[in-house]
């Protein structure tokens, strides 16, 4: 079975600061890779699809690479709505989840 | 708007059986495949399985073999999870969700149903 790592599993970080969180494959998933936001209380958000392609009406400071068994999601310019968790899924397979606070 | 509408929350003894349903709305019922996703408390989602838009096919992951059925009636634009023999284990979030597709699919899920709390407790 494919798991699923990410990396790291808590990031602080302040508004404005670029972020990355890591996300790797047991095995080559090609770019079948999807990243979702989720907040308390609420079902999962999709960021990004098939590893870079950007989901209709999610801003541009999101984005997404990596191809086979590595692959990153960045956020260029923290907002304050952006302190959530964080979760990839490749392969029918989600990421352990990172968790991103506020320092 | 396109939405996925779910069941309300459900108390189940040990052993027993869940069915949580899924109404659609917005969208054509029969060109998406629909998921079932659950996520017990404090966890990362956990894939189910899902059914394939004719409604004819359907997967799901290894560990919930022989015990759980998804199935879609077209009359009322309602899918299904049931869920049987029931543990403690069992207790989650269950939603359903509809894989995008752009072209083709993407083993994305772009909407998802608002989530089905499961309780199994004696």
């Amino acid at each position: 079975d494919i798991q699923m790592t990410q990396s790291p599993s808590t990031l602080s970080a302040s508004v404005g600061d670029r972020v990355t969180i890591t996300c790797r494959a047991s095995q080559s998933i090609r770019t079948w890779l999807a990243w979702y936001q989720q907040k308390p209380g609420e079902a999962p958000k999709l960021l990004i699809y098939k590893a870079s392609n950007l989901e209709n009406g999610v801003p541009s400071r999101f984005s997404g690479s990596g191809s086979g068994t590595e692959f990153t999601l960045t956020i260029s310019s923290l907002q304050p709505d952006d302190f959530a968790t964080y979760y990839c899924h490749g392969g029918y397979i989600f990421g352990q989840g990172t968790k991103l606070e506020i320092k | 708007q396109v939405q996925l509408v779910q069941s309300g929350a459900e108390v189940k003894k040990p052993g027993a059986s869940v069915k949580v349903s899924c109404k659609a709305s917005g969208y054509t019922f029969t060109s998406y495949y629909i998921h079932w996703v659950r996520q017990a408390p404090g966890q990362g989602p956990e894939w189910m399985g899902g059914i394939n838009p004719s409604g004819d096919r359907t997967s799901h992951a290894q560990k919930f073999q022989g015990r759980v059925t998804m199935t879609r009636d077209t009359s009322t634009s309602t899918f299904y999870l049931e869920l049987n023999n029931l543990g403690s284990e069992d207790t989650a979030i269950y939603y359903c969700a509809r894989e995008k597709y752009d072209n083709d699919k993407t083993d994305a899920f772009d909407v998802w149903g608002q989530g089905t709390l499961v309780t199994v407790s004696s």
